[in-house]
């Protein structure tokens, strides 16, 4: 099994539904994130958290919310999902003071219609 | 704000030749990290390689190194001998330390291994 599972992997939905995309994580990790990667855009940062009590807002939060439900869980939702809305995004983790590299999902490929 | 800045949006290159990636960065904090991904076609993100502004040494790791020049604040990617398993988009990365830590993404370069 893969230590950071997204699901689902794939959605399409209709604009003005809310979505919710789940991560859950098996490394143990403190730190996770959510990104989106749109193609010549590459990765942007959504939202992360540094703990259960600690959630930040990265470079493009609007649009989106986010709940840490337990050290394990990390979910991103998207309460009115727009066209622009569409992207694949990633669930990613990392240790509390390491050098920080990330460890990701799969991915998530969300088409709004 | 720190910023990575990826001026190469796609590159083809023989076989067995080296590939450099171009990567350079911004930002004013002392303490940082830097980061080469991959990503194959099949979608996911692999790391490469990681730098830390300290760091005396470029970093090294098989074929893949960083070419680090502090003072004009680039970070490319060097490919030894490329495959063609190699082709992928690339991504350069960088967290600031001891603050806020986040990591952030440049646009990445598309690369091609030709036979």
């Amino acid at each position: 099994d893969a230590d950071v599972t997204q699901t689902p992997r794939n959605r399409i939905t209709k604009t003005g539904k809310r979505i919710m995309l789940e991560c859950s994580q098996t490394k143990g990790h403190d730190r996770m994130y959510w990104y989106r990667q749109d193609p010549g855009l590459g990765l942007r940062l959504i939202y992360y958290s540094f703990d259960v009590k600690d959630i930040n807002k990265g470079e493009i939060s609007d649009g989106y919310s986010v709940s840490r439900q337990a050290q394990a869980k990390f979910s991103l939702s998207l309460e009115s999902a727009i066209p622009n809305q569409t992207a694949l995004y990633f669930c990613a983790t990392s240790e509390s003071g390491s050098a920080g590299e990330l460890f990701f999902g799969e991915g998530s490929r969300l088409t709004v219609l | 704000a720190q910023k990575i800045t990826q001026t190469q949006p796609g590159m083809f290159v023989q076989e067995k030749e080296a590939v450099t990636l171009d990567c350079t960065y911004d930002t004013s904090d002392p303490s940082y990290g830097l980061f080469w991904y991959k990503q194959p076609s099949s979608g996911e993100m692999i790391f490469l390689i990681y730098q830390g502004s300290y760091d005396q040494q470029n970093a090294t790791e098989g074929r893949y190194s960083l070419n680090f020049q502090k003072a004009r604040k680039s970070a490319n990617l060097v490919i030894s001998a490329s495959q063609l398993g190699d082709s992928a988009m690339y991504f350069c990365a960088m967290n600031i330390l001891n603050r806020d830590d986040k990591i952030i993404f440049g646009k990445g370069t598309r690369l091609h291994i030709l036979p």
